[in-house]
Formats: structure tokens, C-alpha cells, sequence
């Protein structure tokens, strides 16, 4: 299982901070990336980035440099920062397992994050 | 980036029906390729991987076929259920693109 976690409102400028929580399975499972993807209100899905336990890290083009994702292999969780954050960042984060080969396969239940002042 | 083009966005259709959902990718991804679920505020949840893999549990009704740039999600014999929105995903190469997704609805 995979949960999502963090502030749900941030003002513009700010930096926006989530963390999953994977129980179930093990961040350091050498078979599994583990990302984010994201969906703004009314729209599409965005995948964001992924990491792997040895620090093999993919990100968006678009968000590259705003946004970091980084592990926690003592509490099991992986994080997503993004910097300066502005109304185009609101939408509902979801986190995912990524399987080192094949599309994420299982994801949390998602948070929604809201950039306004 | 590797662009995914999914269509139709929108798609009427009744109980019992077969539909076809196709995308299309800017350059040959072999075939890995993944087809999505999405109910209103729920996560997607993963129905085929590798083009034409279901998925455990997964209902036979859906079957998904292609390789290299061209691909097909069928869903035979509709169920209310099934009413949703589907979204494809290249996992060829980073970064992972989404097709735009299409809105099936009664």
C-alpha cells in the first residue's frame, strides 16, 4: 500500500512537500522505481519523476528544475519537492510503485495539493 | 519527449457495446505500452502493461493489442462499471507520457 501525505494548501512562492508511505513492500526492493504522477483539477495525468534505492532519479522536463524526489530507506517512504510553487502546481498527487520494467502498477489513493494565497 | 496521441477524448456508448480506444506514439516504443482506468477521484488503477498483458483480475472483456507506434484498447460487451475515463502510458523511455485520455460515458 502506498499513502500520500502532506499540507494541502501552499501559498505561491512556497515550496511544496509530500511524502508516500509504502507499506507492504520495501523501497530498497532492487526490482522497483518509486514516482509521482500528478492530475490538475479537470485535466490529464502527469508523471513527475521516479528514484530508485541506489539514487537513479528520472524527472518531468518540465518540472525538472523545481522538483526533487528523494527516499527515506530507514522509515520506508520516498518524498516529492516542488519549489516555488505557483496555481499550476494544484492538483491531486498520487505516488506509485514503478516496476523497472513495465508501467506503475500500484498507486496510492492520491492528495490534492492547493497553491492560493 | 515521446508523445502519446489517445483518441477520442470522449466516447458515447451503451451497456453491452464494444469500444476501441487508440494512441499513438511520436516515435516506435516497441510494445511497452500501459492502459489505465480512472474513476472520478480515484487513483488509476493499471488494466494492461506490455501492450496486451491483462492485468490479475482483470476482466476478460478488455484486451489491448499493437506494437512500435500504434495501439488498441478493446473493452467487449460493456458493463456499467466500465464507465470511466482511460488514459495510455509509454514506459518506453523517460519521461513517461500519458496519452490525453478519453471519457467514456452512457
Amino acid at each position: 500500500q502506498l499513502q500520500e501525505s502532506g499540507p494541502r494548501l501552499v501559498k505561491p512562492s512556497e515550496t511544496l512537500s509530500l511524502k508516500c508511505n509504502v507499506s507492504g513492500d520495501s523501497i530498497i526492493n532492487t526490482f522497483h522505481y518509486w514516482g509521482w504522477i500528478r492530475q490538475p483539477p479537470g485535466k490529464g495525468l502527469e508523471w513527475i519523476g521516479c528514484i530508485h534505492h541506489t539514487g537513479d532519479t528520472f524527472y518531468n522536463p518540465f518540472l525538472q528544475s523545481r522538483v526533487t524526489i528523494s527516499m527515506d530507506t530507514s522509515d520506508n517512504h520516498f518524498s516529492l519537492t516542488v519549489n516555488s510553487a505557483t496555481a499550476a502546481d494544484t492538483a491531486l498527487y498520487f505516488c506509485a510503485r514503478h516496476p523497472k520494467t513495465g508501467p506503475p502498477d500500484f498507486w496510492g489513493q492520491g492528495t490534492l495539493v492547493t497553491v492560493s494565497s | 519527449a515521446i508523445q502519446m496521441t489517445q483518441s477520442p477524448s470522449s466516447l458515447s456508448a451503451s451497456v453491452g457495446d464494444r469500444v476501441t480506444i487508440t494512441c499513438r506514439a511520436s516515435q516506435a516504443i516497441r510494445n511497452d505500452l500501459g492502459w489505465y482506468q480512472q474513476r472520478p477521484g480515484k487513483a488509476p488503477k493499471l488494466l494492461i502493461h506490455a501492450a496486451s498483458n491483462l492485468e490479475s483480475e482483470v476482466p476478460s472483456r478488455f484486451s489491448g493489442s499493437g506494437s512500435g507506434t500504434d495501439f488498441t484498447l478493446n473493452i467487449n460487451g460493456l458493463q456499467p462499471e466500465d464507465f470511466a475515463t482511460y488514459y495510455c502510458l509509454q514506459d518506453h523511455g523517460y519521461p513517461f507520457t500519458f496519452g490525453q485520455g478519453t471519457k467514456l460515458e452512457i
